[in-house]
């Protein structure tokens, strides 16, 4: 069974600009988690959406949102991009709510 | 809201050596415990999880956890760790939906 995917990989913007990030769950799982880790701040959650609906969010501001679609593949996107939102951007699937979760790659964003 | 502390930010034992990292978090209610592990260019991975029963869980590699209610904690041992265990551990407590609190993280480095 193929893992979670994130495309791209790496990624570099420059402030001001906009980024979409994308994550294919595994197959089945119906819940996505986005988490943000940087040095500074370690690993903090997002959000999370389930059957395309946002239950969950996290202490970001308004620039970040995602959704996420009828096959569970689920979008971030961050709007008017600063430096301080450099950062390795992960998401992670599981099959539904208070359950372990499996994590894909990563996506590296640099903001310069 | 809850938090996790994780109390050894810098680990470094030699082959064959006993290990215990050390994980707190506060909160008064039901949680999911959970400890990944990242190794040098990987993505984050499952070693153990707690949701109920037997407080001594065993993960994979070798791993173990013990949760004590009494104490908030849920520290990882591993009786001998090798070279190949040097990675990044993160301890996470889930206490509703996907919404994983993490712990700051211990980088294991293990001597040959």
């Amino acid at each position: 069974k193929a893992g979670v995917t994130q495309t791209p990989r790496y990624l570099i913007k420059t402030r001001g600009q906009q980024v979409t990030l994308s994550c294919s769950p595994i197959s089945g799982h119906r819940s996505v988690s986005w988490y943000q880790q940087t040095p500074g701040q370690g690993l903090q959650f997002l959000f999370e959406y389930f059957s395309e609906t946002q239950r969950n969010k996290g202490n970001f501001p308004g620039r970040f949102s995602g959704r996420q679609f009828s096959n569970s593949r689920s979008e971030m996107n961050v709007s008017t991009l600063e430096l301080g939102d450099s950062a390795l951007y992960l998401c992670a699937s599981s099959w539904t709510a208070n359950n372990e979760q499996f994590f894909g790659p990563g996506t590296r964003l640099t903001v310069l | 809201a809850q938090s996790v502390s994780q109390h050894n930010h810098h680990v470094i034992l030699s082959e064959a050596a006993s290990l215990e990292l050390g994980c707190n978090y506060s909160y008064g209610g039901t949680v999911n415990l959970f400890w990944y592990v990242q190794y040098p260019g990987q993505h984050l991975q499952l070693l153990l999880k707690y949701f109920s029963g037997d407080p001594l869980v065993k993960g994979i590699k070798g791993f173990e956890a013990e949760f004590i209610k009494s104490k908030f904690s849920f520290n990882l041992r591993k009786p001998s760790v090798q070279w190949s265990d040097t990675a990044e551990y993160f301890c996470a407590v889930n206490v509703q939906g996907n919404m994983l609190t993490f712990g700051g993280g211990t980088r294991l480095m293990v001597k040959p």
